[in-house]
């Protein structure tokens, strides 16, 4: 099975401008996590989907969006970026979130954003 | 809410030493825990789990029980190898949160 891919690897953005960030799970997997890892906050999560809705959200701005698409693909939009935003953004892909106790979330590589 | 908290890196050890890295976690309800390793320019990769106490998971010779009464999950491996140098992330998933929490992360390394 290929496993979770992200697209692109790498961003270079200024402030002010948006982005997009793709993500496709593991094949069979309905659920997509996104997590911002960052070397002063560590692994933060962002929004879980599941079946195309928005199940869970973490404390993050309005800045940050999300949407599923029916073949389980996820996106994750920044607008407006600041400095603070430059981040490893990490997916993960689950059967059902990960958090079922026979569940597991499996990562992605994670796309690497620079904010200038 | 939920919280993880993991011994501070970095953690530095020769080849062939033993690894203890502590983890102890907070939570409303009866968690899955875990052991995540990141190797430098990739994403998180699943170590080993445990899904209910007592429960040893284990991997590549690493080895985490979990327990209930002390609130841990603490990673160890017997000899380390150079090859083990990462950053391990301790996490649990809780159901009822319908969230994982992660700790923030152990950066290992082992010197020939």
């Amino acid at each position: 099975k290929a496993g979770v891919t992200q697209t692109p690897r790498y961003l270079i953005k200024t402030r002010g401008q948006q982005v997009t960030l793709s993500c496709s799970p593991i094949s069979g997997h309905r659920s997509v996590s996104w997590y911002q890892q960052t070397p002063g906050q560590g692994l933060q999560f962002l929004f879980e989907y599941f079946s195309e809705t928005q199940r869970n959200k973490g404390n993050f701005p309005g800045r940050f969006s999300g949407r599923q698409f029916s073949n389980s693909r996820s996106e994750m939009n920044v607008s407006t970026l600041e400095l603070g935003d430059s981040a490893l953004y990490l997916c993960a892909s689950s059967l059902f979130g990960g958090v079922a106790p026979a569940d597991t979330q499996y990562f992605g590589p994670g796309t690497r954003l620079t904010v200038l | 809410g939920d919280s993880v908290t993991q011994m501070e890196g970095p953690v530095t050890l020769s080849e062939e030493a033993f690894l203890t890295i502590n983890c102890t976690y907070t939570a409303t309800g009866y968690p899955s825990l875990f052991w995540y390793v990141q190797y430098p320019g990739e994403g998180l990769q699943l170590l080993l789990k445990a899904t209910k106490a007592d429960d040893k998971g284990s991997n590549k010779g690493f080895e985490a029980t979990y327990r209930k009464e002390t609130t841990s999950f603490h990673l160890e491996k017997g000899s380390v190898q150079v090859s083990d140098s990462a950053v391990y992330f301790c996490a649990l998933s809780d159901q009822e949160a319908g969230k994982s929490t992660f700790g923030d992360g152990t950066t290992l390394t082992v010197k020939p």
